[in-house]
């Protein structure tokens, strides 16, 4: 079951946050955050695992409500190079196998 | 280190023929994941593969396969081909489960 993303794009200005939400309807044992610019590979961002932590990496961090199936990316006073689509992808135990959401399209301007 | 290189990067077929594309991993990476985008369908699971052996199936139809051999490379063929087909096919290493993923350039591949 593919996870819901949501919203499904959001443009901002530089500075601003964002809040780009992922929720499944099966029970997760890890959620990951994937960013890919037009054109290029999809680059990793960060892996919460199940246990409710939060993670950072720069301006963005993330978090994991395992009991309600959803992760939240944060991104906080955003960068030009920020612009891009996000993916989140799931995994329900721990086979390796990765479903990923339709992805939101963020861009940022000056 | 090298990232993950994918050949052909762009591939046009015509409906009814295979294509065999390949990807090598990163040097110690036993994990290779194939994954088909398209502006419809987002990016969909095909396969994966741990130490030659496929771990986990997409819901893909049998025309779609894989194999990875003993240096973890990794080659997945389509046979048939249809129009519904033409597709970016990325590959993306891991070292081991539950790890982050390390995507290649992709394949495009386009079927006329």
């Amino acid at each position: 079951q593919q996870p819901v993303q949501s919203p499904q794009a959001v443009i901002l200005r530089e500075g601003e946050d964002a809040v780009i939400n992922c929720s499944s309807s099966k029970a997760l044992y890890s959620v990951h955050w994937y960013r890919q610019k037009h054109g290029e590979a999809p680059v990793f961002l960060m892996i919460l695992l199940k246990g409710g932590e939060q993670k950072g990496h720069e301006k963005i961090s993330a978090s994991f409500n395992e009991k309600k199936q959803q992760s939240s990316l944060y991104l906080t006073a955003s960068q030009l190079s920020y612009s891009g689509t996000y993916f989140c992808g799931t995994e329900s135990g721990n086979t390796g196998k990765l479903i990923f959401g339709q992805g939101t399209t963020l861009q940022v301007k000056p | 280190k090298a990232g993950v290189t994918q050949t052909p990067r762009y591939l046009i077929k015509t409906r009814g023929q295979q294509v065999t594309l390949s990807c090598s991993p990163i040097s110690g990476h036993r994990s290779v994941s194939w994954y088909q985008q398209t502006p419809g369908q987002g990016l969909q699971f095909l396969f994966e593969y741990f130490s030659e052996t496929q771990r986990n199936k997409g819901n893909f139809p049998g025309r779609f396969s894989g194999r990875q051999f003993s240096n973890s490379r990794s080659e997945m063929n389509v046979s048939t081909l249809e129009l519904g087909d033409s597709a970016l096919y990325l590959c993306a290493s891991s070292p081991l489960m539950t790890y982050e993923q390390y995507f290649g350039p992709g394949t495009r591949l386009t079927v006329t």
